[in-house]
């Protein structure tokens, strides 16, 4: 089955870390680009984070530029989110949405996991 | 990279049709065919309904239909139904940089 599972998700403080993980299947994971997506509590989609399918090319939002850092393993058909200096506006839900293009980017998510929340609180 | 611009809200009776309007700019909208919608659910993952401004993925009611005129790219849902009441989101390629920018969300409600 074609799928995506997030993990990771919890309550940190404010200035902590976290690290987020997106496990694939069903599809060859090294071929696609694979981005993070985040969805504050009633807010809308923000898009965070993507990675190129070989791990070579990444790239952020202005939001989390210098604080997160988007990686890959492909042996291990898995995905992560560094998460560190969090702040309260980064409390969300986490998706990880796989890119439509094989190879090179349609530059639309057609797969998406069902999300991880992260809390920044103390 | 600011967000696109979606109204908050749409309605329709069943059966009717709704359009909601996704604005952005020559930087993103207005300068690529790359405008996508997805379907969100309350508590779900979003799901994609449109791609490339137009295109419905296999599964997709063919009620659903996008289109683009300048820099405001429209998602229409004809014969509206009681499952398509959700949240709606446009996205758009918006440049080698940070080339992913959605839209604000718009709240389907079916009367």
């Amino acid at each position: 089955e074609v799928q995506l599972l997030e993990s990771g998700g919890g309550l940190v403080q404010p200035g902590g870390s976290l690290r987020l993980s997106c496990a694939a299947s069903g599809f060859t994971f090294s071929s696609y680009a694979m981005s993070w997506v985040r969805q504050a509590p009633g807010k809308g989609l923000e898009w965070v984070s993507a990675i190129s399918g070989s791990g070579g090319s990444t790239y952020y939002a202005d939001s989390v530029k210098g604080r997160f850092t988007i990686s890959r393993d492909n042996s291990k058909n898995t995905l992560y989110l560094q998460m560190n200096s969090l702040r309260a506006e980064d409390t969300a839900v986490y998706y990880c949405a796989k890119e439509a293009g094989v190879a090179a980017p349609y530059w639309y998510f057609d797969l998406w996991g069902r999300g991880t929340l992260v809390t920044v609180s103390s | 990279q600011s967000a696109l611009t979606q109204p908050p809200s749409a309605s329709g009776s069943p059966g009717q049709s709704v359009t909601i309007s996704c604005t952005g700019t020559s930087s993103d909208v207005g300068g690529y065919n790359y405008v996508s919608w997805y379907q969100q659910h309350p508590g779900k993952a979003p799901k994609l309904m449109i791609y490339e401004v137009s295109k419905r993925p296999s599964g997709v009611p063919d009620r659903f239909s996008g289109s683009k005129s300048g820099n405001t790219a429209s998602l229409t849902v004809s014969g509206l139904q009681a499952e398509d009441e959700a949240d709606y989101y446009c996205s758009s390629y918006a440049g080698s940089t940070s080339p992913y920018v959605f839209g604000t969300g718009t709240k389907v409600t079916v009367l």
